[in-house]
């Protein structure tokens, strides 16, 4: 079964940072484009950045570029979203997400549980 | 870029349930769709505006024409009561979902 587990969230103050991590089972993570999607409490879905299965960057959100990078380590099968600069809008859960294949206008497939990160003095 | 969907929608057990998605051209994307039970993960149920991932029912459908994307739920249930997102891909946005619907079964 294909698995994405998702940590590094947690309570922090504004202008910290954070790395959150994606460890991916269950398939051959480098075949595959991966994402990161944040939902903040009470709201809708909001795309942060993606990556294709050459580690090539897809983008990133408007409300996140220039603080936020994205990484994938494909011998550890692992995503990342290094998040530096954080203010109270950042405050969310962050989905992992495998992507249908492997370049970046393919459909989001596979949705892990989420970390969340809360972002308050 | 930006979609439209409508806030919210009622639907009677076993009707069809249409949940629409707005934007400009957007018959000229590919447009999924998700659902999302409260307290869990999204859940892919159509991609490229008509197919179907497996083990998602029939019973989910999709299509997009023009400016309008639409996914429709036939013969709903109680079950099918959850929050629903259009999304796709532009080249100069990247991905984008829209505000999501959220559907009443009563």
């Amino acid at each position: 079964d294909v698995q994405l587990v998702e940590s590094g969230g947690g309570l922090v103050q504004p202008g910290s940072s954070l790395r959150l991590s994606c460890e991916a089972s269950g398939f051959t993570f480098d075949d595959y484009a991966m994402h990161w999607v944040r939902q903040a409490p009470g709201k809708g879905l909001e795309w942060v950045s993606g990556m294709t299965w050459v580690s090539k960057v897809i983008g990133y959100a408007d409300s996140v570029k220039g603080r936020f990078t994205i990484s994938r380590d494909n011998a550890g099968n692992s995503l990342y979203l290094q998040m530096n600069g954080l203010s109270p809008g950042d405050t969310a859960l962050y989905y992992c997400v495998k992507a249908l294949g492997a370049t970046e206008s393919r459909a989001f497939h596979v949705w892990g549980h989420g970390t969340m990160v809360t972002v308050s003095s | 870029f930006e979609m439209t969907q409508p806030p919210s929608l009622s639907v009677s057990p076993g009707q069809t349930a249409s949940i629409t998605c707005s934007a400009e051209n957007l018959g000229e994307k590919y447009v999924s769709w998700f659902q999302q039970r409260p307290g869990q993960s999204p859940l892919l149920l159509i991609y490229q505006d008509s197919k179907r991932p497996a083990g998602i029912p029939e019973r989910f459908s999709g299509s997009n024409s023009v400016n309008t994307a639409t996914l429709l739920i036939s013969a709903t249930q109680a079950v099918d009561e959850a929050d629903y997102y259009c999304q796709t891909w532009d080249a100069n946005s990247h991905w984008v979902f829209g505000g999501g619907t959220k559907l009443t079964v009563l």
